[in-house]
């Protein structure tokens, strides 16, 4: 089954303005990463958060993670075309190290 | 700069054909996977492995099988291609450090069964 699901599954908004996107999960974690996929490629790594961190930045990339509620948010701050993307987490499980999860992906669009 | 390249961007074969698709990472990682990515069900994990010749299903392992032969190729095999594993197939390694940590993925194989 599914270990993380994101929120909204489509998001649209203008360039410049803030994007958010949640991420939960049902199980303990050893860490949680968000990747991007542009259309019709690979995955890109973006951030990963450990599960006694509560908030990391990188660049215009801020993630938090509230293990109490077992959810994260992944907010790109002054959005650009170039970032039209669908974003996923992936969950790394505390118990079985070699178990990777990824959510279905929130799909972000930004109009010039 | 680090590098996992496929064998293929597009495929396409028949019902009935064995295919092989081929994973090869540069940056002498333990960890390969092999995933699946269909429209709204996200990545799944067919099978991956932690050193060569060893391999451990992932949750969809059924009409697939891996080949690791040398640490750097990771090979997906599809015995008897059905219409159902249309799809695109992603390859990936990571190194294992007390966990699976950031993950390198290749650009990935859009395959057709007609």
């Amino acid at each position: 089954s599914q270990q993380g699901e994101e929120d909204p599954q489509a998001l649209s908004i203008q360039e410049g303005e803030n994007a958010t996107m949640n991420c939960s999960y049902k199980t303990s974690i050893n860490n949680l990463q968000w990747y991007r996929q542009n259309s019709g490629r690979g995955l890109v790594h973006l951030i990963l958060i450990r599960s006694n961190e509560r908030e990391k930045h990188s660049g215009r990339l801020r993630v938090t993670l509230d293990t109490s509620k077992k959810s994260s948010s992944l907010l790109i701050t002054a959005s650009r075309a170039a970032d039209t993307a669908s974003y996923f987490c992936a969950t790394v499980s505390k118990t079985s190290y070699d178990k990777v999860i990824f959510g279905p992906g929130t799909s972000l669009s930004v109009i010039p | 700069d680090v590098k996992v390249t496929q064998s293929s961007r597009y495929l396409v074969k028949r019902t009935g054909e064995k295919v092989f698709l081929e994973c090869v990472q540069d940056m002498d990682h333990e960890n390969m996977f092999w995933y699946r990515q269909d429209p709204g069900l996200g990545l799944r994990l067919i099978y991956f492995s932690y050193d060569v010749k060893m391999k451990e299903k992932g949750d969809i392992p059924e009409g697939y099988s891996v080949s690791r032969e040398k640490k750097e190729r990771f090979s997906l095999i599809l015995e008897s291609a059905s219409t159902n594993q249309t799809s695109m197939y992603l390859c990936a390694s990571s190194l294992i450090q007390g966990g699976i940590y950031e993950q390198y993925f290749g650009p990935g194989t859009r395959l057709t069964v007609t």
